[in-house]
């Protein structure tokens, strides 16, 4: 296991088509993030999962996003009818659920660019 | 919640030189807090991290400085490399569950 895996490195796509990425954690990590990255500045916290479930939601994360840990592994984050404003990198980080454990490790992320 | 912040979008040293990239938190509950150095196309790598019953810690060629007193901390490098040019962002946790990131420091490093 080399570390977080992520899929497509880069994806372009036109406004209002379908985008779906995906995120393989270090294998013994049980808690994934996702984060979104605009230019200049640093990461957004937009979800996470314990195992299976998606315990938290960013409020950045409108209906249009949703994400998925189906067997607790690999995640999918999925946005329908892209808006030119969702032009971002999706980071995606797994860590190792312990007390005041914030030790992520982040994968080189999904470069999502709308036209 | 917890802010972070950065107090300089960027900074230019010499190599050799020593580099110093700060930055200021709003949470004075904040415990723990992560240095995390990104190169360009890579996603944020790991630094160095220090806890709040800490004041100073030291890895190799690094050293993160907290004070609690005005709420800040700093990231010092040492005989900066090329190789350490890259956006430092620092980060401190929200909750139990995740962590929160400044807008980052772009640190460039000239011959």
């Amino acid at each position: 296991d080399t570390g977080v895996s992520q899929d497509p490195r880069h994806k372009i796509t036109k406004r209002g088509q379908n985008v779906t990425f995906r995120c393989d954690p270090i294998s013994e990590h049980n808690r994934l993030y996702w984060y979104r990255q605009t230019l200049g500045q640093g990461p957004e916290f937009l979800t996470y999962f314990q195992n299976e479930a998606q315990l938290e939601k960013s409020r950045l994360l409108s209906d249009r996003f949703s994400a998925e840990r189906p067997k607790g592994s690999f995640s999918t984050l999925e946005i329908q009818r892209t808006e030119q404003g969702d032009s971002a990198m999706y980071l995606c980080a797994s860590s190792l659920e312990a007390v005041g454990n914030y030790g992520y490790t982040f994968g080189s992320g999904t470069r999502l660019t709308v036209v | 919640g917890e802010s972070v912040g950065l107090h300089l979008p960027t900074l230019s040293v010499q190599e050799g030189d020593n580099s110093i990239i700060n930055c200021a938190y709003s949470n004075s509950a904040s415990d723990y807090f992560i240095w995390y150095k990104q190169e360009s196309g890579k996603g944020p790598q790991f630094i160095i991290d220090i806890r709040s019953n800490m004041d100073k810690r030291q890895g190799q060629r690094v050293t993160v400085l907290l004070n609690k007193t005005v709420k800040h901390l700093s990231l010092q490098i040492a005989a900066t490399q090329p190789g350490d040019s890259a956006v430092y962002f620092c980060a401190g946790p929200e909750g139990a569950d995740k962590l929160i990131f400044g807008t980052g420091t772009r640190l460039q490093v000239f011959p």
